[in-house]
């Protein structure tokens, strides 16, 4: 069966300090992958979707950035937070191609003080 | 450009009444539609999806959902609610030709004893 791993759960980074969110796959492969930030525990924005290894699509002009080194792997990266950078991140993944669901990980709660 | 509007950003009902949460969506093409749920500080719970057949789809948990394609809506509902309903729920849509899964505000439901 399919899992997705998401870590770190909780992170809190000072301002300016960089970031590295990390999402694994497992049990399928050439998945379209995403990365979806959540604000006040209220409606998702997606940041970035990547259909292949080194494919990425930004949705929103940021302090963000994304890559994807392995087929089953997204990172999503900062090399200077902001503290509106903070809130719930979420990894996600999708059989390739159309009309399939997307299936979450758990999240990374961060916090940027 | 695809959206999705959840109108409702509470719904509030009695443990053993029916339940229903709204969602209208907007696509360029035909349209794959889902429903997600949310517990607190959680990655996103897939319940059910309609891609193409019978307008009603049934999902998990005893949830189903009726597509109509006129009204461009894709309500979810539930005959009788339990109090462990109580959670965020978010509608999702995803156009024939794209990859992003774009998903409404959100709709908190309380079921109450």
């Amino acid at each position: 069966s399919q899992t997705i791993h998401q870590w770190p759960a909780t992170l809190v980074q000072p301002v300016g300090s960089p970031l590295s969110l990390e999402c694994t796959v497992e049990g399928t492969s050439n998945p379209n992958l995403y990365w979806y930030r959540q604000a006040a525990g209220r409606g998702l924005q997606l940041l970035f979707y990547s259909v292949g290894i080194g494919q990425i699509s930004s949705e929103v002009p940021q302090n963000l950035s994304a890559s994807r080194p392995q087929d089953r792997q997204f990172i999503l990266s900062s090399k200077k937070l902001l503290l509106s950078d903070s809130g719930f991140y979420l990894c996600a993944w999708s059989v390739r191609g159309g009309g399939t669901e997307a299936f979450f990980g758990q999240g990374t709660r961060l916090t940027v003080v | 450009a695809q959206s999705v509007a959840q109108p409702e950003d509470q719904v509030n009902v009695a443990e053993g009444n029916p339940l229903t949460v709204k969602c209208t969506y907007s696509v360029s093409g035909n349209p794959y539609l889902f429903w997600y749920v949310q517990y607190p500080n959680r990655g996103l719970q897939f319940l059910l999806k309609y891609i193409t057949g019978d307008n009603l789809v049934k999902g998990s948990y005893g949830f189903e959902a009726e597509f109509n394609k006129s009204q461009t809506s894709f309500h979810l509902k539930k005959p009788s609610a339990l109090v462990s309903d109580s959670a965020l729920y978010f509608c999702a849509v995803r156009d024939l030709n794209d990859y992003k899964l774009s998903f409404g505000a959100g709709t908190t439901v309380t079921v109450r004893a």
